[in-house]
């Protein structure tokens, strides 16, 4: 067990809702990334999160955004959901100071189903 | 988009060393190379990492050629609970990126 917990761990919404997905970073880690899986893929990244600001991001639309608190957890919000939006979303947390170096620590992950 | 490239899939008996293969020619200097692994319906596991040397831990050793443009993830005793995806991965900035992996299957 990592030390990191997402939440919810399951839920459906259906096309055009907007969703918000929770992660609580494990203790002294300061970074927080976000990741999308489909089903038979692997992680795809989203967005980093370091010092409450976006550190890094990928091929992914401003409908998806972030953000993270003062005390390192963070959250995934996603606009107007679309069907391919059905995927498990996983946080991962680390440590800035072992970025170049260190290990992400993964939690469970949120499987969102978009009907 | 992932610098790596890894079979799809690979079989191994129970107790027998698995070992599984990486390609990333692309790979600049000072990029390390991680290796990930997912249980089903987990979130994905840190393994091992390394930059030019050999490195073994508790769970694996990770050879790397001299010329760093493959690798080798090796569970020297693999067990039904080793069965998962693998992932190699070459840290892309601040960031990993994840290709589609290799899913290892342990057969008893």
């Amino acid at each position: 067990e990592t030390g990191v917990t997402q939440s919810p761990t399951h839920l459906i919404k259906t096309r055009g809702q907007q969703v918000t997905l929770r992660c609580s970073s494990q203790s002294g880690h300061n970074t927080v990334s976000w990741y999308q899986q489909a089903l038979g893929q692997g992680p795809q990244f989203i967005f980093q999160y370091y010092r409450e600001e976006e550190n890094g991001r990928g091929n992914f639309p401003p409908r998806f955004s972030g953000l993270q608190f003062p005390n390192y957890s963070s959250e995934l919000n996603v606009n107007a959901l679309e069907l391919d939006d059905s995927a498990l979303y996983l946080c991962a947390s680390s440590s800035w100071n072992d970025m170049r170096t260190g290990e992400l620590f993964f939690g469970e992950g949120s499987r969102l189903t978009v009907l | 988009d992932a610098k790596t490239t890894q079979p799809p899939s690979m079989d191994c008996a129970e107790g027998r060393a698995a070992n599984l293969p990486c390609n990333h020619s692309t790979i600049s200097g000072n990029e390390y190379v991680y290796w990930y692994r997912q249980i089903h319906s987990q979130g994905p596991q840190y393994i091992i990492h390394g930059l030019k040397n050999n490195e073994t831990n508790e769970m694996a050793s990770l050879i790397i050629t001299e010329d760093r443009k493959s690798s080798t993830l090796i569970l020297p005793h693999a067990t039904l609970r080793d069965t998962a995806v693998y992932y190699c991965i070459v840290r892309v900035d601040d960031d990993m990126r994840f290709g589609a992996g290799t899913r290892l299957t342990v057969k008893p």
